[in-house]
């Protein structure tokens, strides 16, 4: 059984402030990863996908993938009210095609 | 571009009965994805269609079925519907090559009396 650990949280930062989500998953053959947002009461959304150890940059956000501890992670810089919401991490566990495995989410409040 | 279509929002059906749940894909995705998502159990994987073929299929009874049109479009059966089915289905398209990421529709929220 493939797996995705996340720190179910809450996790509560000040605005302006360094959020950091982290994420682990069990397959060590798996080869992308992925954040998405998922306010309440609405569908996930893609913020980053990391395929290559080491760090990618989009804006605010920093996603930090590490395959030998199996450990990938999200920072928000400069966090945002808006940016209150679960982060959910996937990994695609599928031999072929797609068949993402999700974490239950970390749920993120930044405190205005 | 239009993202992922999916009808209906909603739909409350009664213990026994069938549903069909369908998704228009992101124009140019041919990878079609289903999931489940409920608060104890979060996002959990149905099944994949390509090609109107089912590529991957998660651990569900085979109460749950799908099936794929030639332009793509997929739709998603639940018969003889139980109280747990109750949940948010999301359908998520994504380009053909592996590791793409899903573009998640708004779901489906299927409440089972």
């Amino acid at each position: 059984q493939k797996e995705v650990e996340q720190n179910s949280g809450p996790l509560s930062v000040p605005e302006g402030a360094i959020a950091s989500l982290n994420c682990t998953y069990s397959d060590r053959g798996s080869q992308s990863f992925f954040w998405y947002r998922q306010y309440s009461g609405k569908s996930p959304e893609l913020i980053m996908f990391i395929y290559s150890n080491g760090d990618k940059e989009d804006g605010r956000f920093t996603a930090q993938l590490n395959k030998a501890s199996q450990y990938v992670s999200l920072l928000i810089r400069d966090s945002q009210p808006s940016d209150s919401a679960t982060y959910l991490c996937a990994v695609n566990g599928g031999d072929t095609g797609n068949q993402f495995y999700f974490g239950t989410g970390t749920s993120l409040t930044v405190i205005p | 571009k239009a993202g992922v279509t999916q009808t209906p929002r909603y739909l409350i059906k009664t213990r026994g009965q069938q549903v069909t749940l369908s998704c228009s894909p992101i124009s140019g995705h041919r990878s079609v994805s289903w999931y489940q998502q409920t608060p104890g159990q979060g996002l959990q994987f149905l099944f994949e269609y390509f090609s109107e073929t089912q590529r991957n299929k998660g651990n569900f009874p085979g109460r749950f079925s799908g099936r794929q049109f030639s332009n793509s479009r997929s739709e998603m059966n639940v018969s003889t519907l139980e109280l747990g089915d109750s949940a948010l289905y999301l359908c998520a398209s994504s380009l053909v090559q592996k590791n793409s990421p899903l573009h998640f529709g708004n779901g489906t929220r299927l409440t089972v009396t």
